[in-house]
């Protein structure tokens, strides 16, 4: 149980293109997702929180409306790189939490998805 | 605010040493999470284990190990007789009770990449 899906898993774009990332909950229903960004041989940094049917809270110096994030269902968010370029390209996780459990100090992570901007 | 320090970079051991990775970590809350992350060179982020604040009690799983430490705010994971699947890049990390259904943030270490030669 707890699975969290991402698409795509690979994404290749040019520069000034924008670039849809799906998180889904597969078998829970997640009131609460988190995108975060990694870059090569660094940590995870968290860029936003996003609660189901609200706008998402940003971390500080993670512009709002060039990752524009939408969390329409409990089991969906979506992470929109708006008019990438070259230093956007990351690995970006995203986990979900609000396990029907009721487990609220745990996340589940995707698998991630790799973005290379040309 | 909550910090978590992992002074190993990278470890380097022959397969079937003991290795033991470290783990420090700062917050003024009274009750937190902490975890265990593996990732993998696939990028997937593998739980490992979570412990709560007041459950010091050092646990074992198969050939690995964990000492939670309160007094010096340590949570140090130890793999017995490693073997060369054992590589990959281990996170530490803390998260912060939060209140009603809303969940705590994640704080990661740096990570220490371990490398097992056969």
């Amino acid at each position: 149980g707890a699975v969290v899906s991402q698409h795509p898993s690979r994404v290749i774009c040019k520069s000034g293109t924008s670039v849809k990332i799906e998180c889904r909950s597969l078998d829970f229903q997640a009131t609460t997702m988190f995108w975060y960004r990694q870059f090569p041989k660094q940590s995870l940094m968290l860029m936003a929180t996003s609660n189901e049917g609200s706008k998402a809270t940003y971390e500080q110096g993670v512009e709002k409306d060039k990752f524009l994030i939408n969390h329409a269902s409990l089991t969906l968010s979506t992470l929109t790189v708006t008019s990438a370029h070259p230093e956007d390209s990351s690995f970006y996780i995203c986990s979900a939490g609000g396990s029907t459990s009721g487990r609220f100090y745990e996340q589940f992570f995707g698998p991630g998805t790799r973005l290379t901007v040309l | 605010a909550q910090k978590v320090t992992q002074a190993q970079t990278e470890i380097s051991v022959v397969e079937k040493e003991d290795v033991t990775l470290d783990c420090v970590y700062e917050t003024r809350d009274t009750t937190y999470y902490l975890f265990w992350y593996k990732q993998p060179p696939s990028g997937e982020l593998v739980f490992l284990i979570r412990r709560n604040s007041f459950d010091e009690q050092n646990e074992i799983s198969g050939r690995y190990s964990w000492n939670f430490q309160k007094s010096t705010s340590s949570f140090n994971f130890t793999i017995t007789a490693s073997q060369v699947v054992d590589s990959a890049v281990y996170f530490c990390a803390l998260s912060l009770r939060a209140g009603g259904t809303s969940y705590g943030k994640l704080t990661f270490g740096q990570g220490t990449i371990l490398t097992v030669h056969p």
